[in-house]
């Protein structure tokens, strides 16, 4: 199958400042990928819907200015957690459709300390 | 809202033993449903995609029935091996764009 990569697999911060998440397409091009995030217990929910070269579309109760995404090229969407506090601590993952099916990276544990 | 649930939460079985989980989802506006394996540390690996109601598929050991009207899906293990060890997830594709997921099924082989 397709291979997502995703960068960093974790990362720990201090309180304010930001953290960008990479996610990558490696063998097929993407102009959609999806950003989803799992807190400890939780089903993995969808955050944002990455658009290749046009703005992404947010869920509900998800901030577009906190949740900076970018998909500059057909094969990279990038996730930017901006002024990150204690409580954006969580596991992030992003994926990528190929014909029917949906694509995952490996996703990354974000530590707010 | 729409849920997606699987049941049970978490298993543990013995090697060689066959086991099933199930997956709820809304009956309508169905696309496709997805089921996954999921280890620690690893990305989702996609084991099937069903999209006809009836539908059922195999791969090895695994297998997978779909029931689109009344909306449920069932993922079969047949003599489960400690490397079956993993989170299974199963995702409700509602109009071939984002998926929305079950909490999972955790499966624990002991040999």
């Amino acid at each position: 199958g397709a291979v997502v990569s995703q960068h960093p697999s974790w990362v720990i911060c201090k309180s304010g400042t930001s953290v960008k998440i990479e996610c990558r397409s490696l063998d097929f091009q993407a102009t959609t990928m999806f950003w989803y995030r799992q807190f400890p217990k939780q089903s993995l929910m969808l955050m944002a819907t990455s658009n290749e070269g046009s703005k992404a579309t947010y869920e509900q109760g998800v901030e577009k200015d906190k949740f900076l995404i970018n998909h500059a090229s057909l094969t990279l969407s990038t996730l930017t957690v901006t002024s990150a506090h204690p409580e954006d601590s969580s596991f992030y993952i992003c994926s990528a459709r190929a014909g029917s099916q949906q694509f995952f990276g490996p996703g990354t544990r974000l530590t707010v300390l | 809202i729409l849920n997606v649930e699987q049941s049970p939460q978490s298993l543990h079985v013995q090697e060689g033993d066959s086991t099933n989980f199930t997956c709820s989802f809304p009956s309508s506006n169905f696309y496709a449903l997805h089921w996954y394996r999921w280890e620690t540390a690893k990305s989702p690996e996609a084991l099937f995609v069903m999209t006809l109601n009836g539908d059922e598929k195999k791969k090895g050991r695994i297998s997978a029935t779909l029931n689109t009207k009344e909306g449920y899906s069932y993922l079969y293990i047949k003599g489960s091996q400690p490397e079956d060890s993993a989170t299974y997830l199963c995702a409700f594709d509602q109009a071939g764009t984002a998926l929305i997921f079950g909490k999972g099924t955790t499966l624990s082989v002991s040999s």
